[in-house]
């Protein structure tokens, strides 16, 4: 079975200062692995996914995030934090060596990202 | 506006009652999901659709449960005689089909559902 991993319920920092969330996943085959933010009373918003190739993925509102296979993680992480960017962020993964690939997502519980100005 | 939508956003029932919830999705995405979401929780998947075809269900939709897309287009997911442990957000997705489960899931705004 796949499980996520977010360690953190929530993260604290200072605008203008780089900002990092963590993730960690396990899947018994090779992971698609996907960033969402959650605002308050409003749907998943998709950030970026990890499907394969360059480890580093870039994404919406300057937002990326690295693969790394021997450590199963993919940390979230943006050079200069904006108030804006407080939410809840959540990491999810896909197992593509099971049901062919078209399962759901398996998600983590999510961290709360607090910018302060 | 053409992203995901539902309706209705918010529902409040009385434990008991049958309630029905739908779901639009993006145009001419093929695949549609349902997941719930409970407090401080991260959405947990129920089913999918593959254009009118449901092709898996979670273990968590229990036999009270059941979702249709009877032609493909819109879903509705029906939760019969509701409990208070079904208090929950109630997500869709839509995605494109694409090879090899790389295709991406774009959420509507949810429907918060209350059991009393």
């Amino acid at each position: 079975a796949q499980s996520v991993a977010q360690p953190e319920d929530q993260v604290n920092v200072a605008e203008g200062n780089p900002l990092t969330v963590k993730c960690t996943y396990s899947v018994s085959g090779n992971p698609y692995l996907f960033w969402y933010v959650q605002y308050p009373n409003r749907g998943l918003q998709f950030l970026l996914k990890y499907i394969t190739g360059d480890n580093l993925v870039k994404g919406s509102y300057g937002f990326e995030a690295e693969f790394n296979k021997s450590q199963t993680s993919f940390h979230l992480k943006k050079p200069s934090a904006l108030v804006s960017d407080s939410a809840l962020y959540f990491c999810a993964v896909r197992d593509i060596s099971s049901g062919g690939g078209a399962d759901g997502l398996t998600f983590g519980k999510g961290t709360h990202l607090i910018i302060q100005p | 506006d053409t992203g995901v939508s539902q309706d209705p956003r918010h529902k409040i029932t009385k434990r008991g009652q049958n309630v029905t919830f739908r779901c639009d999705p993006i145009s001419e995405h093929n695949r549609l999901y349902w997941y719930r979401q409970t407090l401080g929780q991260g959405p947990e998947f129920l089913t999918y659709f593959q254009n009118e075809a449901q092709l898996e269900k979670s273990r968590l939709l229990s036999d009270r449960f059941s979702a249709e897309r009877p032609k493909g287009s819109f879903s509705t997911l029906e939760i019969q005689r509701t409990e208070q442990g079904d208090s929950a957000m109630y997500l869709c997705a839509s995605s494109a089909v694409a090879g090899g489960g790389t295709d991406t899931q774009y959420f509507g705004p949810g429907t918060r559902l209350t059991v009393l």
